[in-house]
């Protein structure tokens, strides 16, 4: 069936450090592509979104590009704040269907001051 | 501007003991519904939709169930708690219709079995 890979926490970084979290995912059908972050205790909210092929998601300073021919959707921001520290969610939909998501692991950032 | 309501944010309860949790989502009509669950260790896993009232697509076999009795609103429940079914519960929606569909969350629940 579907799924999402991405890679295994915990990942910690300095403040103003670059950031890579690595995110694969099943090409079955055209799904839409997604990051959510999870705050402690808290649910999760959409960091950004990509619904085909080459589109580039992203907000707060973290980007992520939709590569069909790798199935990948890595996050990156150029750099961190301590403010950042939280789990990270790769997931995937069916196209137009954005609430069947189907999630990563999730990879919890810890960023140090 | 659309909002969603979960509640309890926490409950202890014992095994065999019944559940009921609750969501409604307000600003919007004839959403899309889903339950959700984060496993301790694991990541979220879709238990139930719904795409309209009294209708429940259940995604993986458990001892829970789920309901929809008005349009905004979403219930989960279970007759007799397990250990196993103690985690982080996830409600959601999302647009019933329309393009680049996103899910919104509420706070969620964390429930311990015990």
């Amino acid at each position: 069936g579907d799924s999402v890979t991405q890679m295994e926490g915990p990942v910690t970084l300095s403040e103003e450090a670059f950031l890579t979290i690595n995110c694969t995912y099943t090409a079955t059908g055209y799904p839409s592509l997604f990051w959510y972050v999870q705050y402690p205790g808290e649910g999760l909210q959409l960091l950004l979104k990509a619904t085909k092929a080459d589109d580039k998601g992203s907000n707060k300073g973290f980007e992520a590009t939709y590569r069909k021919e790798t199935t990948s959707f890595h996050l990156e921001k150029g750099s961190v704040q301590v403010s950042d520290s939280a789990v990270y969610f790769c997931a995937r939909s069916p196209y137009n269907q954005g609430g069947k998501l189907i999630f990563g692991q999730g990879t919890e950032l810890s960023v140090k001051p | 501007s659309q909002t969603i309501h979960q509640w309890p944010a926490t409950l202890v309860q014992p095994v065999g003991s019944p559940l009921s949790l609750e969501c409604t989502v307000e600003g919007t009509s004839n959403p899309n519904l889903y339950w959700y669950r984060q496993a301790a260790g694991r990541g979220l896993q879709l238990l139930f939709y719904s795409v309209g009232i009294g209708q429940i697509s259940s995604e993986v076999p458990q001892n829970l169930s789920a309901s929809r009795p008005q349009d905004r609103q979403f219930i989960l429940s279970s007759k007799k708690l397990l250990l196993s079914d103690s985690g982080f519960y996830l409600c959601a929606w999302s647009a019933w219709t329309g393009l680049n569909t996103e899910a919104f969350f509420g706070q969620g629940t964390r429930l311990t079995v015990v």
